[in-house]
């Protein structure tokens, strides 16, 4: 889990409230990605950035938003159009310079609704 | 886009004996192959990967993994497992190599239980 962190460990989130995840990471990587976690379904991703001002959609983007705005950091916004947003939400990072490069994880945020 | 399964929900061994979690992938090209471990309530960790080359990969922790091109397999073992190693395992592939966006494919990850 070194070099990239995630807070808060636990979130509530209240019905039609939205709500955002912090990623950072202290590794000089260009690309980072967000997935979501549900039980014996591995991980799917969300949304993914290649670098700074610039980001895709993954494979389950509806009902979540990001931005890129510094190198560090990539925000994760859960939106009251996400109809089931309880998950572990895992951040990870890579240098983005190839197919071989590794990607590296957070600790994760768990989500909860209230 | 590219595939993986992990065929065993849950492994089940006695600490000391060896330890083997099944992953087999499907790609289109030249596969990119990670396994990584999970913790409860943690974050994964990286443990080994396949690029090209040997087809044993040595990792952390002890474990290494058998690149099998003809079979499509790039199983996880360990000689001797320790109760520590209970833990979620999963193996991914690189989605779709040489596309610029680096993504990743996940199995649906394996349960090792080792018990004392």
């Amino acid at each position: 889990d070194g070099g990239i962190t995630q807070s808060p460990k636990y979130l509530f989130r209240k019905e039609g409230q939205n709500v955002t995840l912090s990623c950072e990471q202290n590794l000089n990587h260009d690309a980072m990605y967000w997935y979501r976690q549900d039980p014996g379904q591995g991980l799917r991703l969300i949304y993914y950035s290649q670098i700074v001002n610039d980001f895709q959609k993954g494979d389950i983007a509806e009902g979540y938003s990001v931005s890129r705005e510094k190198k560090e950091s990539f925000p994760l916004t859960v939106t009251s159009a996400q109809k089931n947003p309880t998950a572990f939400y895992l951040c990870a990072s890579s240098r983005g310079q190839g197919d071989q490069e590794t990607q590296y994880f957070g600790p994760g945020t768990r989500l909860l609704v209230l | 886009a590219q595939s993986v399964a992990q065929p065993e929900d849950q492994v089940n061994v006695a600490e000391g004996n060896p330890l083997t979690v099944k992953c087999t992938y499907s790609v289109s090209g030249n596969p990119y192959l990670f396994w990584y471990v999970q913790y409860p309530n943690r974050g994964l960790q990286f443990l080994l990967k396949y690029i090209t080359g040997d087809n044993l990969v040595k990792g952390s922790y002890g474990f290494e993994a058998e690149f099998n091109k003809s079979q499509t397999s790039f199983h996880l073992k360990k000689p001797s497992a320790l109760v520590s190693d209970s833990a979620l395992y999963f193996c991914a592939v690189r989605d779709i190599p040489g596309r610029h966006d680096y993504k990743l494919s996940f199995g649906a990850g394996t349960t090792v239980t080792v018990r004392a």
